[in-house]
């Protein structure tokens, strides 16, 4: 079966500081892998997603990034941390052609 | 640009008694809808889909309804059971690459 990892599950950073968030699959190969976010009081956004190692399709313009070193590893970073990048990211990935997203179970990401 | 909206921040139902969640979208492209359900502080996990060839889609205690002409979507839960309480979110994608949320919906079962 499959299972998506995504660690750590809260993260409390200071303003300026760096960001490495990451996120991996297992029991599945060439999946779709997701970046969104869900800020206080609003939906999911989707901020990237990848269709294969080193593809990766931004969203919105943003303080942040994406990477995708290995087929089932998907990370999201950023050089410097802004008050307005708290929120809570999530993972996700499915399996093509299949639309349905299966998510991990979050980051809680406060920025101070 | 919101292109899937759920209007109704929260809705509170009575156990046993039916839950209707709403929701409408925008772009003509979306051919694919999904409601997720989600606990605080957990991923959303998927509950029901349905492609915009069909009108509808039963399972178990839940059935999505899709209109096309007008753009809406709608989740029936029935009976609501206190378990059911949690946030769902409508989304829609315009092929098999990416879904696009609305902003939830906090559902509440009273006991």
């Amino acid at each position: 079966s499959q299972t998506i990892h995504q660690w750590p599950a809260t993260l409390v950073q200071p303003v300026g500081s760096p960001l490495s968030l990451e996120c991996t699959v297992e029991g599945t190969s060439n999946p779709n892998l997701y970046w969104y976010r869900q800020a206080a009081g609003r939906g999911l956004q989707l901020l990237f997603y990848s269709v294969g190692i080193g593809q990766i399709s931004s969203e919105v313009p943003q303080n942040l990034s994406a990477s995708r070193p290995q087929d089932r590893q998907f990370i999201l970073s950023s050089k410097k941390l802004l008050l307005s990048d708290s929120g809570f990211y999530l993972c996700a990935w499915s399996r093509p052609p299949d639309t349905e997203a299966f998510f991990g179970q979050g980051t809680r990401l406060t920025v101070v | 640009d919101q292109q899937v909206k759920q209007n109704s921040p929260s809705l509170s139902v009575q156990e046993g008694r039916i839950s209707i969640l709403n929701c409408d979208y925008t772009n003509s492209m979306f051919d694919y809808f999904l409601w997720y359900k989600k606990y605080p502080a957990e991923g959303p996990t998927f509950l029901i889909s349905i492609s915009s060839i069909k009108d509808k889609n039963e399972d178990g205690r839940f059935t999505v309804f899709l209109n096309k002409s007008a753009k809406h979507l709608s989740l029936h839960i029935v009976p609501s059971q206190p378990g059911d309480s949690a946030v769902y979110f409508c989304a829609a994608s315009p092929g098999a690459q990416k879904l696009v949320f609305g902003q939830g919906t906090r559902l509440t079962i009273n006991p």
